[in-house]
């Protein structure tokens, strides 16, 4: 039964401190996305990568926020520094890309950060 | 650009039929989906349809999909408490990279 696996599942850290986040994406596809949900914004595309390589980061905070593919098994999502308002759930998506359509978007559970 | 809206809340008695509706502006979208979500649980994909079919049904679920109309809803026949969930539509498109989700629809089911 492929999924895509996020760790850690929750994490509460202090305002400041380096918060990475990991996702194994399923095997076999070749695109990972990042999302961000929380009540006031809904979900939001943060990131997405396609065969390893960045193709989007317009959703993501720059100064803070850093999204890289090490290799196809990992994908990762770091933010130094923390902020209170980073609080929320994120995503890891990964799926299929063939030629120019995407399909089969498959996400993981998440992990919910909360920041104090 | 693309949009894709739905409305927040529904709300259905145990037994009967749930239909959640999405608008979608993008005439050029290939794939419509469905996706589900749990309390404390990540998006979990329910069903999909091609631009080209009026409709899937798959157990409990038809998708009915109104392309003149930008129009995508999800039936849930026979809707059972464990179907109370936040239902996401969301679409993609030749070219685009990404998915475009609404913002869901809270589907409450009372017993």
């Amino acid at each position: 039964d492929a999924r895509v696996t996020q760790t850690p599942r929750h994490k509460v850290t202090e305002m400041g401190q380096e918060v990475t986040m990991r996702c194994q994406p399923i095997l076999g596809h070749n695109t990972v996305f990042w999302y961000r949900q929380t009540m006031m914004q809904g979900l939001e595309l943060l990131a997405y990568f396609r065969n390893r390589a960045p193709l989007d980061d317009s959703g993501m905070p720059k100064d803070r926020f850093s999204a890289e593919m090490p290799d196809a098994t990992l994908a990762t999502l770091k933010i130094q520094p923390s902020e209170p308002r980073d609080s929320a759930v994120y995503f890891c998506a990964s799926g299929l890309v063939l030629g120019q359509e995407i399909y089969e978007q498959y996400f993981g559970p998440g992990t919910r950060l909360t920041v104090t | 650009g693309e949009d894709v809206e739905q409305s927040l809340f529904l709300s259905v008695r145990e037994g009967d039929s749930s239909v959640i509706n999405c608008t979608y502006t993008d005439s050029s979208s290939t794939y419509l989906y469905w996706y589900k979500q749990e309390p404390g649980a990540g998006l979990q994909l329910l069903t999909y349809i091609f631009s080209n079919m009026d409709m899937k049904q798959d157990q409990r679920l038809t998708v009915l999909l109104n392309k003149k109309d930008k129009h995508l809803s999800l039936r849930i026949a026979d809707t059972q408490t464990g179907d109370s969930a936040i239902y996401f539509c969301a679409e993609g498109g030749t070219g685009r990279r990404a998915l475009t989700f609404g913002s869901g629809t809270r589907l409450q089911v009372q017993p």
